[in-house]
């Protein structure tokens, strides 16, 4: 079975400055894709990032990027520059790389961004 | 594009009522997935669809729940008869090969059983 596991259940930051969200997970595929998903309070789930198990190089959309370590099954989530639209709920996501395509998602984290 | 469509929004129900969710997938995606949402459980994967075929409804809690796709632009989630402990979000997502199978997110219905 697929487990990912968010350890902050809330978080806050400053304005402008940078804050990370942790997320591990458990998979026995040797194939797999990661997510990031971000529900602001409208709670529409938007893709903020994507990462693919084979590729060794950290995915990077703007002010979000991720620090994947596979061999320590970690997915982290840096947002640079934070803004108050970056205020959400952040779901971290598994899915494996075969013809299953479910996402298991952990169960959030709570961003809060200070002006 | 439209992006995924969901109906209505908001429904509040009594206890034993029949209640019908529905959703719009975007066009030209040929998965279409069911999510639940609530505090205590987070989010859930209730069912899955493949051009219109249902291929994992392992997370469906029971028979009170069913869902149908009868064609590749409508699917439907029923309830019957709700319950309380049915209240939650429900999400419709969609996706297909050319998203790399990444999942888009309507906007949720929001379900409250009395």
């Amino acid at each position: 079975a697929q487990t990912v596991t968010q350890s902050q259940p809330e978080m806050s930051v400053q304005e402008a400055e940078t804050v990370t969200l942790s997320c591990t997970y458990d998979t026995s595929e040797s194939n797999y894709y990661l997510f990031w998903y971000k529900q602001p309070p409208s709670r529409q789930m938007i893709l903020v990032i994507r990462q693919e198990a084979y590729k060794q190089q950290n995915a990077t959309e703007n002010r979000f990027s991720v620090n994947f370590q596979k061999a320590a099954k970690s997915f982290s989530l840096k947002i640079s520059d934070s803004q108050l639209g970056d205020t959400a709920m952040y779901f971290c996501a598994l899915r494996s790389g075969g013809s299953n395509y479910k996402l298991t998602f952990g169960k959030g984290t709570l961003l809060t961004v200070n002006p | 594009d439209a992006g995924v469509i969901q109906s209505p929004r908001h429904e509040v129900t009594e206890m034993g009522q029949e209640v019908t969710l529905r959703c719009k997938p975007i066009s030209g995606h040929d998965y279409l997935f069911w999510y639940r949402q609530t505090m205590m459980r987070g989010l859930e994967l209730l069912i899955y669809f493949n051009n219109n075929v249902p291929i994992d409804d392992s997370g469906m809690p029971e028979d009170r729940f069913s869902a149908k796709m009868p064609n590749a632009s409508f699917s439907t989630l029923k309830i019957q008869p709700s319950e309380p402990r049915d209240s939650a979000v429900y999400f419709c997502a969609s996706s297909s090969q050319g998203s790399l199978y990444e999942q888009y997110f309507g906007p949720g219905t929001r379900l409250t059983v009395t």
